[in-house]
């Protein structure tokens, strides 16, 4: 089954910095690649996601690079503010057609002001 | 709109007693998933349904473990005989086809 290795387990950044939070994969035939963020004591939101068919998706200042050959995906932040502190997980959908999300450990992202 | 519900938000029993998880997706929602998330760790898949239909159920523990969704709408998860491991927040979510998983807020089970 599919395999998710997050890190670093924490950052810490000034605001302003950029963050990059990376991942890896170990079933080459997984085809989707969500970002969750989860604040303290609350849901894992969504924030972004990309296919396989894609290499790299922007929204404002996060973006998701996807390296499928390396099976490696990465989140950036740039610009870091202080409402960016959560912990942030990356998940891949297994392959095969199946819908099941295997997430990391999550990285805490503390963003000093 | 209102996003996936789920209840109660918090439930404690005592080591041996049966309880039920129930999720609210959100409206016309297709997909629907049960998480498990440990404290400090990532969301741990359970099992999910298309409509009523249980597709994958190779993440549940065991087989005191077992959910239902009987009219494509509602899920309960059902936790029997429950042990001081079970302890942790079961999380739903929901998904209107193939991609986008939306979760609830969960509910933080303890067992004494």
């Amino acid at each position: 089954g599919e395999n998710v290795e997050q890190h670093p387990s924490t950052l810490s950044v000034q605001e302003g910095d950029s963050a990059v939070i990376k991942c890896t994969y170990s079933d080459s035939a997984s085809n989707y690649f969500p970002w969750y963020k989860q604040e303290l004591g609350k849901r894992p939101q969504l924030i972004i996601d990309i296919r396989s068919n894609v290499g790299e998706k922007k929204d404002q200042r996060i973006a998701v690079t996807l390296n499928k050959t390396a099976k490696h995906f990465s989140l950036h932040i740039t610009e870091t503010q202080p409402e960016d502190s959560a912990v942030y997980f990356c998940a891949a959908r297994e392959g095969g057609g199946s819908e099941k999300l295997v997430f990391g450990k999550g990285m805490k992202l503390t963003v000093n002001p | 709109g209102a996003g996936v519900s789920q209840s109660p938000r918090y439930k404690v029993t005592k080591r041996g007693q049966d309880v039920a998880l129930r999720c609210d997706p959100i409206s016309g929602h297709v997909s629907l998933y049960w998480y498990r998330q440990a404290l400090g760790q990532g969301p741990e898949f359970l099992t999910y349904f298309n409509y009523e239909a249980q597709q994958d159920k190779s993440g549940l523990p065991n087989d005191r473990f077992s959910a239902e969704r009987p009219e494509g709408s509602i899920s309960t998860l059902t936790i029997q005989r429950t042990e001081q491991r079970d302890s942790a927040m079961y999380r739903c979510a929901s998904s209107p086809g193939y991609n986008e998983q939306f979760f609830g807020p969960g509910t933080r089970l303890t067992v004494l």
